[in-house]
């Protein structure tokens, strides 16, 4: 069974700081990964992929990604109110069309 | 442009009752998802279809039924509805993968189903 774990939370950062989320994942041939952002009562929102070793930046977002320690993370510069919501990670690999979600870590970000 | 289109966004049913969610997505993506998604548990994949003609389970998939009924429509069917599948249910398209490279999935907004 192929397991990604995230950190429950919730995670409670004041305005300005970086949020680091955090994810590891079982299955070693894993090749694709992907942040999903979740406001409450919303849809999951696509915000970063990412598929080789290393840092990958979109704006505030980073992603990084270490395929030998199996973990993927996201950091978020310059946290705004805006960013509180529940962040999930998805792992896809090995040949199969299907994600695989963490239960998500609740994020939010205090004035 | 609509993305992935989910109908209808809200039912109420009573136990036992039947029927069907729609999904239809304008992307031309090949792949199309179900997920049911219920606090504490995050997204679970019900049925999903990597291609127009075919259809496989995911982790939960008792007490529902798929069509793929073309590229751009995928309906989940409850023939008996329970009241351990009052949930929110998505829908979610992609492309087909590249290899051994995914491709993201894009999400409707959803439909909050509660069986009484």
């Amino acid at each position: 069974q192929k397991e990604v774990e995230q950190n429950s939370g919730p995670l409670s950062v004041p305005e300005g700081a970086i949020a680091s989320l955090n994810c590891t994942y079982s299955d070693r041939v894993s090749q694709s990964f992907f942040w999903y952002r979740q406001y409450s009562g919303k849809s999951p929102e696509l915000i970063m992929s990412i598929y080789s070793n290393g840092d990958k930046e979109d704006g505030r977002f980073t992603a990084q990604l270490n395929k030998a320690s199996q973990y993927v993370s996201l950091l978020i510069r310059d946290s705004q109110p805006s960013d509180s919501a529940t962040y999930l990670c998805a792992v896809a690999g090995g040949g199969s069309e299907k994600l695989v979600f963490g239960k998500g870590m609740k994020l939010t970000v205090n004035p | 442009n609509a993305g992935v289109t989910q109908t209808p966004k809200f039912q109420v049913l009573k136990t036992g009752q039947s029927m069907t969610l729609q999904c239809a997505q304008d992307m031309n993506h090949n792949s199309m998802y179900w997920y049911r998604q219920d606090p504490g548990m995050g997204l679970r994949l019900i049925y999903y279809s990597a291609s127009e003609g075919t259809t496989d389970k995911g982790e939960v998939p008792n007490g529902y039924n798929v069509s793929r009924l073309n590229k751009r429509e995928f309906s989940l069917r409850l023939e008996s509805a329970a009241p351990s599948q009052t949930s929110v249910y998505f829908c979610a398209s992609s492309e087909r993968s590249l290899g051994t490279v995914n491709q993201p999935q894009h999400f409707g907004d959803g439909t909050r189903l509660s069986i009484l």
